[in-house]
């Protein structure tokens, strides 16, 4: 079974720009999470896709938007990047009951923001 | 809501001591708890989980914890320490039905010969 799989691995954006970061899904799972840890953070949770729908948001503003696709892959955009952005992004999938059975994280994108 | 509290962000331990990561949650309903490491520029991997039944967990790579109701905790052990285990670990907890984890901010694990 194939893991999670992020891209890009790096990125460098400019203040102000908008960024897409992907994520391919675990084969069998249909939910996709995101979370950014900032450096010497634990990860936060950013927000949650299930059946192409967001399904829980954490604290983060509304320029941080998602999609999920039919295939459960997902997308992460950011837009106008502020320097604070700056930070490792994990995606996880799991099936619909995550929370008992585990996430599966992928290696992330590493986005610098300049 | 609910959050993990990590004291102590390094950790060092010598080679075959024992390695004790302490994990210390806040939950109103009965928790969800999970310990992941990360390694150098990879993303986090699941070391163990508590949900229900049994509360001392084994994991992989020799890890166990314990979880322990009346003191709101969930240890981390290993009784011998190994060079591979230099990393960073990290606390979560988490809820049935609830779609997100609250991780603790982590310990830095380093490993001396």
């Amino acid at each position: 079974e194939t893991g999670v799989t992020q891209s890009p691995t790096h990125l460098i954006k400019t203040r102000g720009q908008q960024v897409t970061l992907r994520c391919s899904s675990q084969s069998g799972h249909n939910t996709v999470s995101w979370y950014q840890q900032a450096l010497g953070q634990g990860p936060q949770f950013i927000f949650q896709y299930y059946r192409e729908e967001e399904n829980g948001r954490g604290n983060f503003p509304p320029r941080f938007s998602g999609l999920q696709f039919p295939n459960y892959s997902s997308e992460l955009n950011v837009n106008a990047l502020e320097l604070d952005d700056s930070a490792l992004y994990l995606c996880a999938s799991s099936n619909r009951t995550g929370e008992f059975y585990g996430y599966t994280f992928g290696s992330g994108t590493r986005l610098t923001v300049v | 809501a609910q959050s993990v509290t990590q004291l102590g962000s390094h950790v060092s331990v010598s080679e075959g001591a024992l390695v004790l990561l302490r994990c210390n949650y806040s939950s109103s309903v009965p928790p969800y708890l999970f310990w992941y490491v990360q390694y150098p520029n990879q993303g986090l991997q699941l070391l163990l989980k508590y949900t229900t039944g049994a509360t001392l967990v084994k994991g992989i790579n020799g890890f166990e914890a314990e979880f322990k109701k009346s003191e709101t905790s969930f240890h981390l052990t290993k009784p011998s320490a190994h060079m591979s285990d230099a990393a960073e670990y990290f606390c979560a907890v988490t809820a049935p039905r609830n779609n997100r984890l609250a991780f603790g901010k982590g310990n830095q694990v380093v490993v001396i010969p």
